[in-house]
């Protein structure tokens, strides 16, 4: 089965610096998701990326996939409180024709202080 | 996600109560699925269906079974709640190449 580890488990930065978080695959990614989630809270659906070597933004949140598409890393540009959360990554195994299901790391929780 | 709502938001129930857990969208979107997430395991699925007549089991669907009323609707029991079965609860619905999550079911089985 594949496996998704990430890292660091835990981060705390002050608010301004650049962060970068990391996934990395056991296998061959297909499709690879990005979320946030406020402790106890539902999952905010950041972004997907497909192909080696795409690099999406959103805010000041940047996920690239790299060309070998077992590793997508996550970087946030002068972070803020605002950022403070969990990001979970998810991998995405085919399950016949175009639909599939999500393997997810374990997290990484990022603190931002003020 | 508005979108994607789940009730009960909270629930409390005995050891060998039957319990529901009810999901529903107004995507659109035919696949669906169920997760449960607990503290250093992170989130782990359960059921999915990829619509009205299709389910499958997920990597933990022991003690767990779905029905899937609707495109909109994807419901998951516990036919006799035990307290391992304390997590929260999420479901997902899933579209192209977009999986939104709803808000989540915290439930505690004593």
């Amino acid at each position: 089965s594949q496996e998704l580890e990430q890292s660091p488990q835990s981060l705390i930065v002050q608010e301004g610096k650049n962060l970068t978080i990391n996934c990395t695959s056991s296998k061959t990614l297909y499709g690879l998701y990005w979320y946030k989630q406020k402790y106890g809270e539902g999952l905010i659906f950041l972004m997907m990326l497909q192909k080696g070597g795409e690099e999406k933004s959103h805010e000041k949140i940047t996920a690239k996939l790299d060309e070998k598409k077992q590793q997508s890393s996550l970087h946030i540009t002068a972070s803020q409180p605002s950022h403070a959360g969990i990001y979970l990554c998810g991998a995405a195994k085919p399950s016949g024709g175009s639909n599939y299901k999500l393997t997810f790391g374990k997290g990484t929780l990022l603190t931002v202080n003020p | 996600d508005a979108d994607v709502t789940q009730t009960p938001r909270n629930r409390i129930t005995k050891t060998g109560k039957r319990i529901m857990l009810e999901c529903s969208q107004t995507k659109g979107h035919d696949r669906m699925y169920w997760y449960r997430q607990d503290p250093g395991l992170g989130l782990r699925l359960i059921y999915y269906s990829f619509d009205v007549k299709d389910i499958n089991k997920g990597e933990i669907s022991d003690g767990y079974s779905v029905s899937r009323q609707a495109q909109a609707k994807f419901s998951l029991s516990l036919e006799s709640a035990i307290p391992n079965q304390t997590a929260l609860y999420f479901c997902a619905v899933g579209g192209g190449r977009e999986q939104y999550f709803g808000p989540g079911t915290r439930l505690t089985v004593t």
